[in-house]
């Protein structure tokens, strides 16, 4: 069966300091891979996502960016973090447009 | 542009009664409609999704969702409440094409179930 691995469960990081979330998926190949962003607890807002290796497209223009080095990797990323960017961040996957599997997210607090 | 919409923030209901959580959608072509549940500090769980057939789609939990194209809407039933129900919930729509796409969310509504 298919699993999403997304890690740390939590992060507390200062303003300024770079920011690596990562993401990947088992049991399956060459998933759609999505970051999401949810603030305040409410909606979800859709950052990036990939359909294959190298193949990023970012739907908000922003302080993060995303990278998938590997087939079923999937990077979250910063260089230099905001208080804004505060939030918790969900990667989900699908094999096409009939079903989409989350992660268990990270909560992002900058301080 | 594709969107979802979801009018009420929170409702509330007593154990034992129907809920209802309503949802309307704005798509080109046919939509790909889905309904996910979110606790705190969690990830989302998949309650259900209409592709195409019948109207009515039951999915878990003893959730149902009824689909009216003529009135773009997919709300989300349960003929009895309890209190264990009580998390937020997000209606979406796939937006894509062949077998890439996007999951557009409603801004969500928080279900209060009260004993």
């Amino acid at each position: 069966s298919q699993t999403i691995h997304q890690w740390p469960a939590t992060l507390v990081q200062p303003v300024g300091s770079p920011l690596s979330l990562e993401c990947t998926v088992e049991g399956t190949s060459n998933p759609n891979l999505y970051w999401y962003r949810q603030a305040a607890g409410r909606g979800l807002q859709l950052l990036f996502y990939s359909v294959g290796i190298g193949q990023i497209s970012s739907e908000v223009p922003q302080n993060l960016s995303a990278s998938r080095p590997q087939d079923r990797q999937f990077i979250l990323s910063s260089k230099k973090l905001l208080l804004s960017d505060s939030g918790f961040y969900l990667c989900a996957w699908s094999r096409d447009r009939y079903g989409y599997t989350f992660g268990s997210g990270t909560r992002l607090t900058v301080v | 542009a594709q969107s979802v919409a979801q009018p009420e923030d929170q409702v509330n209901v007593a154990e034992g009664n129907p809920l209802t959580v309503k949802c309307t959608y704005s798509v080109s072509g046919n939509p790909y409609l889905f309904w996910y549940v979110q606790y705190p500090n969690r990830g989302l769980q998949f309650l259900l999704k209409y592709i195409t057939g019948d109207n009515l789609v039951k999915g878990s939990y003893g959730f149902e969702a009824e689909f009216n194209k003529s009135q773009t809407s997919f709300h989300l039933k349960k003929p009895s409440a309890l209190v264990s129900d009580s998390a937020l919930y997000f209606c979406a729509v796939s937006h894509g094409s062949g077998n890439t796409g996007k999951l557009i969310f409603g801004q969500g509504t928080t279900l209060q179930v009260k004993p």
